[in-house]
């Protein structure tokens, strides 16, 4: 077994502010995913990564960078924070078919 | 572009009743996967079933790829199988994109 972990829980930030998200998973996967989650909808790709300094962008990405330094380290940067955004960030990890995921990120800005 | 369709949208169930979750595709099936979310909490997975028929305790899954269509079947609910269910598949022509459906939103009462 493995497990995902991502900081932080709760984000609280200002418009225009720059905010990073991290996630952390031990399973050895090679492919990692950021999806947004907003209340009543159901999850965005925002980007994947197939691979240790891959990055592929989702249908989302707009207003968001990725990095993925390590195998085991993907994070994202919401590049300027939108006024009044609330959403859970969720991070994926997967190594054949089955995705597993982590406990998220509830972002809000106020 | 490739959909992916649940239904229905929001249950209500007395406690005790059987429900029946539907999953349908706009294109072929690839790597079909079930997930619960419960209120404010991340994705657990249910089931991975790409085709076929698999049951864990209360839960049936059944993928039938001809139909482009996936079930998950919840047998005498309880209280606690109440939250989001959510079902997963692989975008046609690229394998790593997972899209999502918008969820069952399921409430038992007892």
């Amino acid at each position: 077994g493995g497990i995902i972990t991502q900081t932080p829980k709760f984000l609280i930030g200002q418009e225009g502010q720059k905010l990073t998200l991290k996630c952390q998973q031990n399973f050895n996967h090679d492919t990692m995913y950021w999806y947004r989650q907003d209340s009543g909808k159901g999850l965005r790709l925002i980007y994947y990564s197939i691979t240790e300094n891959d990055l592929q962008k989702g249908d989302l990405s707009e207003g968001y960078d990725a990095s993925r330094e390590k195998k085991s380290s993907f994070s994202l940067t919401v590049t300027s924070a939108q006024k009044n955004e609330m959403a859970v960030f969720l991070c994926a990890s997967r190594g054949g078919a089955e995705q597993f995921f982590g406990p998220g990120t509830r972002l809000t800005v106020l | 572009g490739q959909q992916v369709q649940q239904s229905p949208a929001s249950l209500v169930l007395q406690e005790g009743e059987n429900a029946e979750l539907q999953c349908n595709f706009s294109t072929s099936l690839n790597s079909m996967q079930w997930f619960y979310q419960r209120p404010g909490g991340s994705l657990v997975s249910l089931f991975y079933n790409p085709s076929g028929t698999k049951q864990s305790g209360r839960l049936t899954s059944t993928t039938v790829i001809k139909e482009r269509r996936s079930s998950l079947h919840i047998s005498s609910s309880q209280t606690t199988d109440s939250g989001t269910y959510l079902c997963a598949m692989e975008q046609g022509t690229n394998a790593y994109k997972v899209i999502f459906g918008k969820g069952t939103h399921l409430h038992v009462l007892p």
